[in-house]
């Protein structure tokens, strides 16, 4: 069965820019979380989505938004880009999510932003 | 709360040779655990996770990892390296609350000939 899409693969922005970027999740799967990578802070969380509802957020600024669809596909927003934007992206769909045990999220390629 | 710490961040092997890559956790929660693993340029793999059954879990390619909840440790281990494990590896705690997942900073695995 098809992975986690994520489109797109690469993005070059300019500071002060906008941007979206989309997630597929495996089919069936109806949670979606988003995860920033960066070399200096490493894996962080930014917010999980479940049944079109923002479950959980991260210690992320307002700046980054996202939502989810009926069909469960997800998408992610920054305003106002800063270079400290710039990082790997990743999206996470799992069969179970929300509050309770989690049976293992499976990750897409990622969205890699360059803000300059 | 929840936090993972990943005591090394560089560890390297002779081919052949056991790996040890070590972690220890923090979790208000009874915790889910899990180690994923990043070759360059490619995304994250599931290895292994731990949800509540099996202390010892078996995962893919021999590695296993042993839950320990006296120590709060979640090590990872495969008893033969290959240089195709040579990757980064996190270890990732999820406590069933708001915090979602939590990731330890990595550890980078390097396979000597």
């Amino acid at each position: 069965k098809a992975g986690v899409t994520q489109t797109p693969r690469y993005l070059i922005k300019t500071r002060g820019q906008q941007v979206t970027l989309s997630c597929s999740p495996i089919s069936g799967h109806r949670s979606v979380s988003w995860y920033q990578q960066t070399p200096g802070q490493g894996l962080q969380f930014l917010f999980e989505y479940f049944s079109e509802t923002q479950r959980n957020k991260g210690n992320f600024p307002g700046r980054f938004s996202g939502r989810q669809f009926s069909n469960s596909r997800s998408e992610m927003n920054v305003s106002t880009l800063e270079l400290g934007d710039s990082a790997l992206y990743l999206c996470a769909s799992s069969l179970k999510g929300g509050s309770g045990v989690n049976y293992g999220y499976t990750f897409g390629s990622g969205t890699r932003l360059t803000v300059v | 709360a929840q936090s993972v710490t990943q005591l090394d961040s560089h560890v390297s092997v002779s081919e052949g040779t056991p790996v040890l890559l070590r972690c220890n956790y923090s979790s208000s929660y009874s915790p889910s655990l899990f180690w994923y693993v990043q070759h360059p340029n490619k995304g994250l793999q599931l290895l292994l996770k731990y949800t509540s059954a099996a202390t010892l879990v078996k995962g893919i390619n021999g590695f296993e990892a042993e839950f320990k909840k006296s120590e709060t440790s979640f090590h990872l281990t495969k008893p033969s390296a290959h240089m195709s494990d040579a990757a980064e590896y996190f270890c990732v705690v999820s406590g069933g609350g708001a915090d979602g997942l939590t990731f330890g900073k990595g550890t980078h695995l390097i396979i000597q000939p």
